[in-house]
């Protein structure tokens, strides 16, 4: 069993949706960290959460500490949003666990 | 700001050759790390680094060495390159402290096939 799960693993939306991108993790953890990864492998820190909520242009993702649980929301997608999310927790020092991914489509 | 440089892109190896897969990074950062990424996993780490003279091992050391001399450099060496060694690996820096602390910027990537 990974100590991160991502759902859904693929998802394909209309453009102008609001999608949501779920974690659920099984360890302790000091902080949790979305990522995206592009269609050309380049993977970029999107935010590094430990507690709340925070928000960045169209997204917006939320924690629950209490509940192991993490979401990722995008509001009015655009194609261009089209990506693998990553999900990852940090434990001790700088050692990361990693969920496997949710690749995101989002149609014109 | 070039931030965080791996080379090459792509290598092809032969099952037994070796190796390095270079990393650089001009952000001053005491963290450094190196990960394989394969089909239906997560990001899985390999080696890290704190500093330099300090390394450390990941979740997946085997058929792998590195080393920090300086805080910029942070090579990954595959000693007898075998097909199980096929992936994408990506290394990442991250500061130990101020605003970005624990933000981990990532190099673009290294494709490599063994046969």
């Amino acid at each position: 069993k990974n100590e991160v799960e991502q759902s859904p693993q693929n998802l394909t939306a209309q453009e102008g949706e609001f999608i949501t991108i779920n974690c659920s993790y099984s360890v302790g953890i000091s902080a949790l960290h979305w990522l995206q990864q592009h269609p050309g492998g380049g993977i970029v820190s999107l935010f590094m959460l430990s507690s709340g909520k925070k928000k960045h242009g169209r997204l917006i993702a939320t924690i629950n500490i209490q509940e192991k649980h993490s979401s990722l929301h995008i509001t009015a997608s655009h194609p261009r949003d089209s990506a693998v999310y990553i999900c990852a927790v940090r434990r001790t020092g700088n050692q990361f666990y990693f969920g496997t991914g949710t690749s995101l489509t989002v149609i014109p | 700001n070039a931030g965080v440089t791996q080379t090459p892109k792509f290598q092809v190896l032969k099952t037994g050759q070796s190796m390095t897969l270079q990393c650089a990074q001009d952000m001053n950062h005491e963290y450094m790390s190196w990960y394989r990424q394969d089909p239906g996993m997560g990001l899985r780490l390999i080696h890290y680094s704190v500093g330099a003279g300090i390394t450390d091992q990941g979740e997946v050391p085997n058929g792998y060495n590195v080393s920090r001399s300086t805080t910029e450099d942070f090579p990954l060496r595959l000693l007898s390159a075998a097909p199980s060694q096929t992936s994408v690996y990506f290394c990442a820096s991250s500061p130990r402290g101020g605003v970005t602390k624990n933000i981990q910027y990532f190099g673009a990537g290294t494709r490599l096939s063994v046969l």
